[in-house]
């Protein structure tokens, strides 16, 4: 069936270091693929998508491209805030018998220190 | 604000009990969707509606059932309570069906503690 594989958290950086959180799925057809943030005491907000493949999706200096040939959609930022501190999930979706399924990742915490 | 308005925020119950969430979705999404974030941060896929019809079922266990109703906002019912349900239950709604961007808005959550 459909997965979603994330790198494990949780992930410690310093201020304006490189981040890159990796993702990678398996699924049957041509998904769609997100990035989704949770900022502390909040619900998932979409950070970032791409519908096919070679699509770049970018967001608040954010950015991931829909791989195929890897099956990867990587979540990367050059210069990271303290203000990114939160759990973040890749998810991909499709059409399944008619209905829209969405399968997360685990999600990986992110923490950024000053 | 995503427009997905869930309540209680807080809930705090014994075990063996039975407690109801309420999900309202954006205006105009007909699509609601049941997550469970456990203490680990996973989410777990509970179950789908798409305009008052279950149309996806994940890991949701028998204790447990939800609806949508004609106005199209959700209930989830959890029952017979145990210590493992306490949890974060996330409501998401999106607009449509089939053909759509896959993006779902998240309301807050509901925080449900069995004791």
């Amino acid at each position: 069936g459909d997965s979603v594989t994330q790198m494990e958290g949780p992930v410690t950086l310093s201020e304006e270091a490189f981040l890159t959180i990796n993702c990678t799925y398996t699924a049957t057809g041509y998904p769609s693929l997100f990035w989704y943030v949770q900022y502390p005491g909040e619900g998932l907000q979409l950070l970032l998508k791409a519908t096919k493949a070679d699509d770049k999706g970018s967001n608040k200096g954010f950015e991931a491209t829909y791989r195929k040939e890897t099956t990867s959609f990587h979540l990367e930022k050059g210069s990271v805030q303290v203000s990114d501190s939160a759990v973040y999930f890749c998810a991909l979706s499709r059409i399944h018998q008619g209905a829209q399924k969405l399968v997360f990742g685990q999600g990986t915490r992110l923490t950024i220190n000053p | 604000d995503s427009g997905v308005t869930q309540t209680p925020k807080h809930l705090i119950t014994a075990t063996g009990q039975r407690v109801t969430l309420r999900c309202s979705p954006r205006s105009g999404d007909l699509s609601v969707y049941w997550y469970q974030q456990s203490l680990d941060q996973g989410l777990q896929f509970l179950i789908q509606y798409y305009n008052g019809e279950e149309r996806a079922k994940g890991n949701i266990l028998e204790r447990f059932s939800a609806q949508q109703f004609p106005d199209l906002h959700s209930e989830l019912n959890l029952s017979s309570l145990e210590l493992g349900d306490s949890a974060l239950y996330f409501c998401a709604s999106s607009g449509g069906l089939a053909g759509h961007t896959g993006e779902l808005f998240f309301g807050e959550g509901s925080r449900l503690t069995v004791l």
